[in-house]
């Protein structure tokens, strides 16, 4: 079965402290894995997906297959980073995007 | 319209009453989503749409929700005799093909069942 686990319901860091939002997967193939971001009374937008491996706004996420993980990472967090944060996995047959329970990100000043 | 839009942005319905949501895809998108947020419950799928035909309808909870789509556009979700426990924020999305694009998603509808 297509899983997305997001261990922690709520990540609190200081501002320019190194913070890293969790995410591991079950899926049985090569899925395509992506991070969604909601800020406040914003819509759900896309903020990185592993197939383009860029940066965006400095947040960084790579695939680790022998692990099923999908980590995000940016070395020095801002305040404008807090928001809730969802990991996603589409199966390689394309289709739905199953999603993981979500992450709130809240960094303080 | 550039974006995903979805309408009303707010519903108060009445238990037992049947309701309609609204979403209008971007233009030329063929693949559409439906999500359902609920307080502390992430998003949990609902159905897909590829063109007008829905291939995936595994997350619809009850035979009291439909979906549908026509002309490959506009797709109308359709929830009878409302419960208190559909209260929820319903999330549309659309994306260019089904595999390999970016997911566009509204601003939700906030239904809640008094």
């Amino acid at each position: 079965a297509q899983r997305v686990t997001q261990p922690e319901k709520l990540l609190s860091v200081f501002k320019g402290a190194p913070v890293e939002l969790k995410c591991n997967y079950s899926y049985s193939g090569s899925p395509e894995l992506f991070w969604y971001v909601q800020y406040s009374r914003q819509r759900l937008q896309l903020l990185l997906r592993h197939i383009s491996r860029e940066s965006i706004k400095g947040f960084t996420a790579d695939l680790n297959k022998g692990e099923t993980s999908f980590h995000l990472k940016k070395p020095f967090a801002q305040e404008e980073d807090s928001a809730m944060y969802y990991c996603a996995l589409r199966g390689n047959q394309g289709g739905k995007l199953i999603f993981g329970q979500g992450t709130e990100l809240s960094v303080k000043p | 319209g550039a974006g995903v839009s979805q309408s009303p942005s707010n519903k108060v319905t009445e238990k037992g009453k049947d309701v309609e949501l609204r979403c209008d895809p971007i233009s030329g998108h063929t693949a559409l989503y439906w999500y359902r947020q609920s307080l502390g419950q992430g998003l949990e799928f609902l159905i897909y749409f590829q063109g007008n035909s829905a291939p995936d309808k595994s997350g619809l909870p009850s035979d009291r929700f439909s979906a549908e789509r026509t002309g490959g556009s506009v797709s109308t979700l359709t929830i009878q005799r409302t419960q208190q426990e559909d209260s929820a924020v319903y999330l549309c999305a659309s994306s260019l093909e089904w595999t390999r694009t970016e997911a566009f998603f509204g601003q939700g509808t906030r239904l809640t069942v008094v």
